[in-house]
């Protein structure tokens, strides 16, 4: 059965830092990995989408890499931003598609 | 387009009482998924359809749940009798044929007291 992990639950840090967040995964048979946003209240918006073939992709301050062989993936976010504050969930999808719990990411002023 | 449509969005109900949670797909997109998300638990697949088949119901939590796609445009998450255990945001998202993002509705927040 396929385990998804976000690892820090909770992560506070100053404005401008770059900061990575680790998502890891049980099962490597994966088509593809996606990285969600979700801000309080409201529901999930995709981020960035790796194939199963791909090691990383790329969207504005976002990177995103996939080590599939580990079962791992980082999410990059660069210089960050206050608007940057909200909760980070990654998914993989096998024949169903798995969250982890998500890293509650807060950027202090 | 309009996004993945949820209603309601907020519901508070009596135990025991039956509760509809409705959801419309973007058009064109042929996968739906519900999902239940708690601050325990995360976010949990409880079915989804393709081409209005259900595919893969295991995570339903138990026979009070169920769920309907009676067509392209339409599916129901029906919870007879609710529990307070069911409090909970429900989500549903759709997917396009031969694509990989997921689009979530805004969910629908129920509290059962």
């Amino acid at each position: 059965k396929q385990e998804v992990t976000q690892i820090p639950a909770a992560l506070s840090v100053p404005e401008g830092e770059n900061l990575v967040l680790n998502c890891s995964f049980t099962d490597s048979a994966i088509y593809n990995l996606q990285w969600f946003r979700q801000d309080p209240g409201k529901g999930l918006t995709s981020l960035l989408l790796i194939q199963s073939s791909q090691r990383e992709q790329t969207s504005g301050r976002l990177n995103a890499s996939l080590d599939k062989s580990s079962g791992r993936s980082t999410l990059y976010i660069a210089a960050s931003q206050p608007g940057d504050s909200a909760t980070y969930l990654c998914a993989v999808r096998d024949d169903k598609i798995i969250f982890g719990k998500g890293t509650r990411l807060h950027i202090l002023p | 387009d309009a996004g993945v449509i949820q209603s309601p969005r907020h519901e508070v109900t009596e135990m025991g009482q039956e509760v509809t949670l409705r959801c419309k797909p973007i058009s064109g997109h042929n996968s739906l998924f519900w999902y239940r998300q708690t601050m325990m638990r995360g976010l949990e697949l409880l079915i989804y359809f393709n081409n209005n088949v259900p595919i893969d119901d295991s995570g339903m939590p138990e026979d009070r749940f169920s769920a309907k796609m009676p067509n392209a445009s339409f599916s129901t998450l029906k919870i007879q009798p609710s529990e307070p255990r069911d409090s909970a945001v429900y989500f549903c998202a759709s997917r396009q044929p031969s694509g990989n993002t997921i689009y979530f509705g805004e969910g629908s927040w129920l509290t059962v007291v």
